[in-house]
């Protein structure tokens, strides 16, 4: 888990706040993926980036932007939060070198939108 | 739409018992098969993988069932413990086309193993 960081772990804001959760990784992989979890809903895709000039569309990005700084660096916004997207967000990774990607995720931020 | 179907929701066993955790998949491009294991505070990490070339895989205590006909593979944890505790999550992924690079996962199993 050290080798993905998320900051803040927990999070808690109001509606049409701006929010930015941040990810960095130490493990040296290319791609790096935002999901959201639910209760009952499982682990949905939000962004994902292959490399760092590289940003795609996961199921869920209506309300989402991302930012791919450096190859070690994956930021998600919520440009105006509201109360549905009180959620668990986790960062991971993978090593493009590998065809079937194991995903290291990190710990994960709890967001409460109020 | 999901495209990975997971149940049980939630699952309470003794320990010593057989944990049976079901999922079923509708892309036929899907080409592996992983299991991810989540304990309350923490991320999901893999805990065992299975290809469709193979009907069956089996590391420990965890095995996997495939069967590629139907659509369908299964996490079997036998001996359960009570540090099994945990949430279960099925995922696919594929080669090629809009599931390359990318894992679809189940909705998720809460696991209770009382000791």
């Amino acid at each position: 888990d050290a080798d993905v960081t998320q900051t803040p772990r927990n999070r808690i804001t109001k509606t049409g706040k701006r929010i930015m959760l941040e990810c960095s990784q130490t493990k040296g992989h290319d791609r790096m993926y935002w999901y959201r979890q639910d209760p009952g809903l499982g682990l949905r895709l939000i962004y994902y980036s292959f490399d760092v000039k590289d940003i795609n569309k996961g199921e869920i990005s209506d309300g989402y932007s991302v930012s791919r700084q450096a190859q070690a660096k994956f930021s998600l916004s919520l440009e105006s939060a509201i109360p549905n997207q009180t959620a668990l967000y986790f960062c991971a990774t993978s090593d493009a070198g590998t065809r079937h990607n194991e995903q290291f995720f990190g710990p994960g931020t709890r967001l409460t939108v109020l | 739409q999901q495209q990975v179907k997971q149940s049980p929701q939630s699952l309470i066993v003794q320990k010593g018992g057989i944990s049976i955790i079901n999922c079923a998949y509708e892309n036929t491009a899907f080409d592996y098969f992983p299991w991810y294991q989540q304990f309350p505070g923490k991320g999901p990490a893999l805990l065992i993988a299975i290809r469709p070339d193979v009907s069956e895989k089996k590391e420990g205590r965890f095995t996997i069932s495939f069967n590629k006909s139907a659509k369908q593979f299964s996490l079997h944890i036998m001996d359960s413990q009570p540090g099994d505790s945990a949430t279960y999550f099925c995922a696919a992924s594929g080669a090629g086309g809009t599931s390359y690079g990318k894992l679809t996962f189940g909705q998720g199993t809460i696991l209770t193993v009382h000791p």
